[in-house]
């Protein structure tokens, strides 16, 4: 089954890190640009850092402020989140969502699979 | 800074037909924007069900249709039912790898 699944959320104190990880299961990773996005309890979604498929260009929401970092191993199917200096307004569902391909020439730019996503709280 | 903006609730009447829309704090939404729209039930993973304006992904009953309404993209369900209470966010390609979500709008169907 064509899947993605995210791992390492968890309580974080306010200034710590963590190390998000999405694992693809049943296609070619490789082939597809990944991004990540999470969704504040109660509120909408939020794009947050997108990646090429070979491991770059990456790319970063302005709110983030240099604090997270995108990155993939294509050998092990994986996609990372490594964020540092995190705040309680990080809490969050964080989701990892694959960039769907180009298609006899015809590219998109919709995310057409998503992982169940892992909760990251911060507080002390 | 763009913003997306979104109704924040609406509500509709099963079997009758609502649209949502997805505009821009400056400036107009056009396919180049390739907008999408996605369903998220409550406790549940966002589904994809309409990309670049109008293409409904698979799977997606064709009670939901997209477009392009004056300057805003739109998200029309004709027929809702019960099922189709849920949030739905509108997102919009800024290029250069670059995405913004509007708000989301919860409808209710009662």
């Amino acid at each position: 089954e064509v899947n993605l699944v995210e791992s390492g959320g968890g309580l974080i104190q306010p200034g710590g890190s963590l190390r998000l990880s999405c694992v693809a299961s049943s296609f070619t990773f490789r082939d597809y640009e990944m991004t990540w996005v999470r969704q504040a309890p109660g509120k909408g979604l939020e794009w947050l850092s997108y990646i090429g498929g070979s491991g770059g260009p990456m790319y970063y929401a302005d709110s983030l402020q240099g604090r997270f970092t995108i990155s993939r191993d294509n050998a092990k199917n994986s996609l990372f989140l490594q964020m540092n200096g995190l705040r309680a307004e990080d809490t969050a569902v964080y989701y990892c969502a694959r960039r769907a391909r180009c298609v006899s020439g015809t590219c998109y730019s919709h995310f057409d699979l998503w992982g169940q996503g892992t909760l990251v709280t911060v507080s002390s | 800074q763009t913003v997306v903006t979104q109704e924040p609730s609406f509500s509709v009447s099963p079997g009758g037909t609502v649209t949502l829309t997805c505009g821009l704090s400056s400036g107009s939404v056009s396919p180049s924007y390739f907008p999408s729209w996605y369903q998220q039930a409550p406790g549940q993973t966002p589904r994809t069900l309409i990309f670049s304006t109008n293409t409904r992904s698979s799977g997606v009953p064709d009670r939901f249709s997209g477009s392009i309404l004056g300057n805003k993209a739109a998200l029309t369900i004709t027929g809702a039912q019960a099922d189709d209470e849920s949030d739905y966010h509108c997102m919009l390609y800024m290029g250069r790898g670059i995405w913004v979500f509007g708000g989301g709008t919860k409808l209710t169907v009662l």
